[in-house]
């Protein structure tokens, strides 16, 4: 199979900042996506990393490490409305963008 | 900002019913895919639409669906002959192009099959 592990949920206090953590199997990947899902809504895309490195996109970022299998979303500066579940994708052996999911992490964020 | 839209936004269906749910991409995109989440749980890829055909497919996208592009601007999934377990959020989301990755996703419709 294909898994790829995240944490079930999170807290954090506002302002603060919190990284999410995903794991995956390295055969055949393309690249890694993350989304964020607020409850009863579509996930809005928030990243999408094919090389190593950290990649950095206003308060949030995402890092990628081809040959560990490992990605994290930092969010920084959390606001309340950051709280929602962060989802995990990876492609793999595709040019169609298939992407396998992970449970995802739901993010609560505290006053 | 253009965006993904879907109808109907819910769903109930009695098992064994045929449902179609229909979806308008992004006009200038040329991925399509079906998505499914089950309440409660993860978004599991369905299948994948790409130059009028069928690119990938899902274990879970077996002979009771079907996708089609009728026109220019639709995009359907039909669910010939509905199961409790296909009750779920059908999420349509499309991509401009090979090389640009980001996925558009529509708002869902919820199915309920009773």
């Amino acid at each position: 199979g294909q898994n790829i592990d995240q944490p079930t949920e999170m807290t954090a206090t506002e302002g603060a900042i919190v990284q999410i953590n995903c794991t995956y199997q390295t055969s055949g990947f393309n690249g890694l996506f993350w989304y964020q899902q607020h409850a009863g809504e579509a996930p809005t895309f928030l990243s999408y990393n094919v090389l190593d490195g950290l990649e950095e996109k206003g308060r949030f970022s995402s890092f990628l490490s081809r040959s560990k299998g490992y990605s994290y979303l930092l969010l920084k500066e959390l606001q309340m409305k950051d709280s929602a579940s962060y989802l995990c994708a990876v492609s793999y052996n595709t040019n169609a963008g298939k992407s396998t999911f992970g449970d995802g992490t739901t993010l609560t964020v505290k006053p | 900002e253009p965006e993904v839209t879907q109808t109907p936004s819910h769903q109930v269906t009695q098992m064994g019913q045929e449902v179609i749910l229909r979806c308008v991409p992004i006009s200038n995109h040329l991925y399509f895919y079906w998505y499914r989440q089950i309440l409660g749980q993860k978004v599991e890829f369905l299948v994948s639409f790409y130059n009028n055909e069928i690119s990938e497919k899902s274990e879970i996208f077996d002979d009771q669906f079907s996708v089609e592009r009728p026109d220019g601007s639709n995009f359907t999934l039909k669910i010939r002959s509905t199961k409790l377990e296909d009750s779920a959020m059908y999420f349509c989301a499309s991509r401009e192009a090979t090389g640009q990755e980001t996925q558009y996703f529509g708002p869902g419709t919820r199915l309920l099959v009773l």
